[in-house]
């Protein structure tokens, strides 16, 4: 089983700032089969980013990917009001689908 | 427009049984693989289960192989997971989603496992 590590696991930022999150796997993910997700409270996850940097429909450009083999990162730009919540990588390359434990993004 | 409704949760006892389900619309449902995802409170995403379009691929997380089974039945436009000998571990909100990997998610069925 992969084994995905999320760092850090709080991230305290203002408005407007720039998150970098990151998502560590335990071996080399095949294929760059790296998700990102964004979960907020009550509500079922979203996906942000798929091929470890392929926007999803109707994602804004201020979210991007980027990474292969081992390490993966979400940027968040520019964070919006909105973006407030917790970000979740998942590989899908080998099964198990394992998903990190999550990066909780919340307003300094 | 893709819709997915989970049905099927509940309390339970430890060892008994129950069957999830996972109505979809708005897309063609023989066309895509569909996932179990759950998540205990408040706590991250666990990866459950996927079946392929066509049903000839079924995979599992370690901690339900053996006891959960995932079906789908393209006639009802429908996805299921069968969960037996549940344990107190098994509660949790229940997603299915769509697509590879998961872009569209179900509003989840929450599932309690307890004496």
């Amino acid at each position: 089983e992969i084994v995905l590590t999320q760092s850090p696991a709080t991230l305290s930022l203002s408005p407007g700032e720039r998150a970098t999150l990151s998502c560590g796997a335990s071996q080399s993910v095949r294929g760059r089969y790296l998700a990102w997700y964004q979960q907020k409270p009550g509500l079922a996850p979203r996906l942000l980013i798929s091929d470890a940097s392929n926007r999803a429909i109707g994602i804004p450009d201020r979210f991007s990917g980027s990474g292969s083999g081992t390490d993966f990162t979400l940027t968040i730009s520019r964070l919006e009001p909105e973006d407030f919540a917790v970000y979740y990588c998942q590989q899908y390359g080998t099964s198990p689908f394992t998903f990190g434990p999550g990066t909780r993004v919340d307003i300094k | 427009q893709v819709h997915l409704v989970e049905s099927g949760g509940g309390v339970v006892q430890p060892g008994r049984s129950l069957r999830l389900s996972c109505a979809a619309s708005g897309f063609t449902f023989s066309a895509y693989p569909f996932h179990w995802v759950r998540q205990s409170p408040g706590k991250g995403l666990e990866w459950v289960a996927v079946i392929s379009y066509d049903e000839n691929s079924k995979l599992y997380a370690d901690s339900v192989k053996g006891r959960f089974t995932i079906s789908r039945d393209v006639s009802k436009n429908t996805l299921y997971l069968q969960m037996n000998n549940l344990r107190t571990e098994d509660t949790a909100m229940y997603y299915c989603a769509t697509q590879q990997p998961p872009a569209y998610w179900g509003q989840g069925t929450l599932v309690a496992v307890s004496s």
